[in-house]
């Protein structure tokens, strides 16, 4: 268990309106992960964190944004939800049983229905 | 770029099968590869990895090796089992990120 948390895990919303989802983490790893999961397509990276204040873009990061003020939490937020942001959305932590290794560990995932 | 592709599903089997799921990667450089598993309605797990060539991961029964020649990381069970179906991933792990396969669907019939 590599002490994932994220909330809500179930959300319906209206189009239009801003949400934002946490993901926590309780073994100070420094690189944290924010997926989407849509069928046909697999895992999406959407934006990651390699430290307080420090992140970067993924593949699929317009419409959405994300800070990290302190180690354990890692939020994302859809400034103005759309029904194509309707998916499943993941956060990961990469583990340090190697600096070349790279796995991640991931939350038990967000279910976000935009109407 | 990095990318993944590995064999569309469903793939359906009887139990005490032999279970082979194709996977083939391009990538830059060395990249680690690894196999995730998803059971329905949970987040992904890491099922097994392999850092470098020649490496073989194996958990669970499972087995898989990196063959930088044919760049495959072909996903090997000698004999599985209804609890074995779930939703497979094959990944790449490269500059800080993974890069993932679309998923195979597996289902064992008992």
């Amino acid at each position: 268990d590599a002490g994932i948390t994220q909330s809500p895990r179930h959300k319906v919303t209206e189009t239009g309106t801003p949400v934002t989802l946490r993901c926590h983490q309780t073994e100070n790893h420094r690189y944290m992960y924010w997926y989407r999961q849509d069928p046909g397509h697999g895992l999406r990276l959407i934006h990651y964190s390699y430290g307080v204040k420090d992140t970067d873009k993924g593949e699929v990061s317009d419409g959405y944004s994300v800070s990290r003020s302190k180690t354990e939490d890692f939020l994302l937020t859809l400034e103005s939800a759309t029904s194509s942001q309707t998916s499943v959305y993941f956060c990961a932590i990469r583990g340090t049983s190697g600096r070349s290794s790279y796995e991640q560990y991931f939350g038990p995932g967000t279910r976000l229905t935009v109407t | 770029g990095n990318s993944v592709t590995q064999m569309e599903g469903p793939v359906t089997l009887s139990e005490e099968a032999f279970l082979t799921i194709n996977c083939t990667y391009t990538a830059t450089g060395y990249p680690s590869l690894f196999w995730y598993v998803q059971y329905p309605g949970e987040g992904l797990q890491l099922l097994l990895k392999a850092t470098k060539a020649d490496d073989k991961g194996s958990n669970k029964g499972f087995e898989a090796t990196y063959r930088k020649e044919t760049t495959s990381f072909h996903l090997e069970k000698g004999s599985v089992q209804v609890s074995d179906s779930a939703v497979y991933f094959c990944a790449l792990g490269r500059d800080d990120k993974i890069i993932f396969g679309k998923g195979t669907r597996l289902h064992i019939l008992p």
